[in-house]
């Protein structure tokens, strides 16, 4: 399997840098996305990181690191809208396998 | 715009009645996906099309069936709802190949009376 593990939830102040983790343990992937989603809507796509490294997209980052199974998702002068849940996904055999999602809440 | 949609948004149904879930895209994207979502639980992979070849997760339950008519249109149906399926539902696209996203519809949300 591929053992995708998230932090349930964190919270983070308005105008902070919040970094959520996800390691992973699968013998091959092709890629590592990020998605966003806000309660009760779909996900919506954020990064895609092939390569290891960082991957700059405005006020979000997405960083991969194959060989130690790790990425992370930085995001940037927090705001309120920000708070939604993130979800890190492989990218295996032409599908996607999600990760339990990690549960922000950003706070005034 | 071009978009994934899908009818309806709210869906209820009694214990045991069939009941179809409903996906367009305007997007033209050859594979499409229909997953499981559960409240706080990561989106679940029930099955998913490229072009007309089907392909069935390994514990997707016998329940659970879908078609694709044509390229835009693709349904979900649950033969017998138990109150385990209760869930959102979600239908994404995508074209083929690696690196491409999935576009993800606003989902139908079952609930099962």
């Amino acid at each position: 399997g591929q053992n995708i593990d998230q932090p349930t939830e964190m919270t983070a102040t308005e105008g902070a840098i919040v970094q959520i983790n996800c390691t992973y343990q699968t013998s091959g992937f092709n890629g590592l996305f990020w998605y966003q989603q806000h309660a009760g809507e779909a996900p919506t796509f954020l990064s895609y990181n092939v390569l290891d490294g960082l991957e700059e997209k405005g006020r979000f980052s997405s960083f991969l690191s194959r060989s130690k199974g790790y990425s992370y998702l930085l995001l940037k002068e927090l705001q309120m809208k920000d708070s939604a849940s993130y979800l890190c996904a492989l990218h295996q055999g032409g599908k996607l396998i999600f990760g339990q999602g990690t549960e922000l809440s950003v706070k005034p | 715009d071009a978009m994934v949609i899908q009818n309806p948004r709210y869906q209820v149904t009694q214990f045991g009645k069939p009941v179809t879930l409903s996906c367009s895209q305007t997007l033209n994207h050859n594979v499409m996906y229909w997953y499981q979502q559960k409240s706080s639980q990561a989106p679940k992979l029930l099955f998913h099309y490229y072009d007309k070849d089907f392909n069935n997760e390994a514990d997707t339950p016998d329940n659970f069936q879908s078609r694709r008519p044509n390229t835009s249109f693709c349904f979900l149906d649950i033969r017998s709802p138990g109150l385990g399926d209760a869930a959102m539902y979600l239908c994404a696209t995508s074209r083929t190949g690696g690196g491409y996203e999935q576009y993800f519809g606003p989902g139908t949300r079952l609930t099962v009376t």
